[in-house]
């Protein structure tokens, strides 16, 4: 079972307009939760990195924000851009022992922004 | 190099046969990580590298993958007997130090991938 579940799987929106997509994890301890864009054909490049006592984080038009008690997190981008098509991946990091080396993923939320 | 490189950006290949696989970090980078993307799946980890050795190598499907990383460095992800189950995209990722319980961030920067298609 995916540990880290989000939603919708895709979305269309036109240019200009907002959306918010979501992230839910189920394992615990956590260390910090990503959020990454991927652009098809190329690797995930980092938007946001929060840790567990960190409630909101912005880069530009992105803002992610952290709800540790109910293990849930969004992504909130504003004035949407065609660039801004891309696969969104939300991946937590989970602590286990003294130190700890692996990402889970989620599946991504594929955006879509029309003219 | 400026990021994360790999090479080939893509490779076919014969069911049962070997392949390898290769990783520029960035360099200074101490961790490295590789990952396998199937077609809409997020990245799947497979072994991450602190140094030259392994630190954790529980995402490995099988026997058959085995990755190298025999100067701290370059990293070669090797697959023997290939089955078209093993067609995806490998990623590779380096971060400048692996990460421990405490710390706040250790971003990983992605290299490309590598499409394997195995026929």
């Amino acid at each position: 079972k995916n540990q880290v579940e989000q939603s919708p799987q895709s979305l269309i929106i036109l240019e200009g307009k907002n959306c918010t997509l979501q992230c839910n994890y189920t394992v615990s301890p956590f260390s910090n939760l990503r959020w990454y864009k991927q652009d098809t054909g190329r690797g995930p490049v980092s938007l946001t990195i929060m840790t567990f006592s960190e409630n909101t984080k912005s880069n530009g038009r992105y803002t992610a924000t952290l709800d540790a008690d109910t293990k849930q997190s969004s992504l909130h981008i504003t004035a949407s851009q065609l660039s801004d098509s891309a696969s969104y991946i939300c991946v937590v990091s989970f602590d286990r022992g003294s130190t700890l080396g692996r990402l889970y993923f989620g599946r991504g939320t594929q955006l879509t922004v029309w003219p | 190099g400026a990021g994360v490189s790999q090479t080939p950006s893509n490779k076919v290949t014969e069911k049962g046969k070997y392949v390898e696989l290769r990783c520029d970090p960035i360099s200074g980078h101490t961790a490295l990580y590789w990952y396998r993307q199937s077609l809409g799946q997020g990245p799947e980890f497979l072994i991450y590298f602190q140094g030259t050795g392994a630190a954790d190598d529980s995402g490995l499907p099988n026997d058959r993958f085995f990755a190298v990383r025999p100067e701290g460095s370059v990293s070669t992800l090797k697959i023997q007997r290939t089955e078209r189950g093993d067609s995806a995209v490998y990623l590779c990722a380096s971060s400048l130090e692996g990460q421990q319980r405490g710390s706040s961030y250790n971003e990983q920067f992605f290299g490309p991938g590598t499409r394997l298609t195995v026929l």
